[in-house]
């Protein structure tokens, strides 16, 4: 089973960006994919996008496309999630989920981050 | 894009009784790309079923699911206090790979 943690709460201006890591241990780096999936105060789950490191396979939820970059590192096991041009309406907590990878039967989200809250205020 | 439409929003029972939570996909859907999880306050998701009847990993046999087509059904056979929460059903076969809603279970 893969562990994932990921980085701490931030507070950020409107119209800056915002990096949010999620460290992967116990699992192959190379057999899985990543999702970004958010969650606003008091809402239902929101996907906002994958990465296949192996093959750097990116897809996105069209709502998010101009703004988000999801990326890995595979020297330390850790993708990243950034998102530019906040507003408030980003205010939400950001998991990640691993998936089976390459299999399209295998992309349920097996394994989840603690989550991390980013809160967007002047 | 698959939109899922869970039912009811909220569901009241008490520890004992058997709950049946409904989702509902906006087209026709294989179960094969349906999976269910539960979500408590303050913590993330996790995943009770995949391929629209597969358990995942250590869940116990109280949950199932079921259902083709377009209309899927998670059943609780016999409610533990512990599995009072919100539970989303969600399709990975189609980017995006979107959610329900939710339904909230809550103690009667």
């Amino acid at each position: 089973q893969v562990h994932l943690v990921q980085s701490g709460a931030e507070v950020k201006k409107p119209g800056s960006s915002v990096k949010v890591s999620c460290t992967a241990s116990g699992g192959t780096f190379n057999s899985y994919a990543f999702n970004w999936v958010r969650q606003a105060p008091g809402q239902g789950l929101e996907w906002v996008g994958r990465l296949i490191p192996v093959v750097s396979i990116r897809n996105y939820a069209q709502k998010f496309q101009a703004r988000v970059t999801i990326t890995a590192d595979e020297s330390t096991g850790t993708a990243y999630m950034e998102l530019s041009a906040l507003t408030s309406d980003d205010t939400a907590v950001y998991y990640c989920a691993t998936d089976g990878g390459r299999v399209p039967a295998l992309y349920y989200f097996k394994s989840w981050g603690q989550g991390t809250l980013i809160t967007v205020s002047s | 894009e698959i939109v899922l439409t869970q039912s009811p929003g909220t569901l009241s029972l008490s520890p004992g009784e058997r709950a049946t939570l409904s989702c509902r996909a906006s087209q026709s859907m294989t179960s094969t790309y349906l999976g269910w999880y539960q979500q408590k306050p303050g913590q993330a998701p996790r995943l009770l079923i995949y391929g629209g009847s597969s358990r995942a990993t250590d869940i116990p046999d109280r949950f199932s699911g079921s259902g083709s087509g377009t209309d899927f059904t998670l059943t609780i056979s016999r409610l533990e206090p512990e599995d009072f929460a919100v539970y989303y059903c969600q399709q990975y076969g189609s980017s995006p790979y979107t959610f329900g809603q939710g339904t909230k279970l809550e103690i009667k």
